[in-house]
């Protein structure tokens, strides 16, 4: 069974902070996709990272795929309000059903 | 609006009802996925269709649940008999099977379902 750790668990920040947020696996993906939701809503696909070390950028946030496809990291400069949510990595080793991590709740305090 | 839409929103039923969620996937997407959510925790994965072929199903999908998608378009969720345990929101989400899109999803707004 293919797992998905996201670290850290919880994150509470103050407004323009910068942060980061881990999701790491034993198994290697295909590819992997990030995920923000918001309460009682539906997770919203943010990126989907297919290549080893690969970086793609959505505004003030970087994705950073692992160089043996185990592990991406989300990173996000001058953290605003908006920002606040649940992320959620998933991931599967091909053609396969995704699964997902626990996610990462993230607070941004103004 | 062109995404995945599902139906009811919410849904409050007392322990031993049955109930159903209908979903209604991306039109041109042939891949079709219900998950399951509770509080604290993401997404598990419960079952998936290939147009009307039901390719996969989690074991956490008991006898009482049972999905179809008849005509390989909508998609509805059954549970018979619910109990407590099944109070969770229950997600669906499609996806194009072929497309080089790294086998990316797209989810509804989820169904709530709260068994009282």
């Amino acid at each position: 069974t293919q797992l998905l750790e996201q670290s850290p668990q919880f994150l509470s920040i103050q407004e323009g902070e910068n942060l980061t947020v881990y999701c790491n696996s034993s198994s290697v993906f295909s590819s992997l996709q990030w995920y923000r939701q918001e309460p009682g809503e539906g997770p919203v696909l943010l990126v989907t990272v297919v290549t080893g070390g690969e970086v793609k950028k959505l505004k003030r946030l970087t994705f950073q795929f692992g160089d043996a496809r185990k592990d991406s990291s989300l990173h996000i400069t001058a953290a605003q309000p908006g920002d606040t949510g649940l992320y959620l990595c998933a991931g599967g080793p091909g053609n396969t059903p995704l699964v997902f991590g626990k996610g990462t709740r993230l607070s941004v305090i103004a | 609006d062109t995404g995945v839409s599902q139906d009811p929103r919410h849904k409050i039923t007392k322990r031993g009802q049955n109930v159903t969620f209908r979903c209604d996937p991306i039109s041109e997407h042939n891949r079709l996925y219900w998950y399951r959510q509770t509080l604290g925790q993401g997404p598990e994965f419960l079952t998936y269709f290939q147009n009307e072929a039901q390719l996969e199903k989690s074991r956490l999908l008991s006898d009482r649940f049972s999905a179809e998608r008849p005509k390989g378009s909508f998609s509805t969720l059954e549970i018979q008999r619910t109990e407590q345990g099944d109070s969770a929101m229950y997600l669906c989400a499609s996806s194009l099977e072929g497309l080089y899109s790294g086998n990316t999803i797209y989810f509804g707004e989820g169904s709530w379902l709260t068994v009282v």
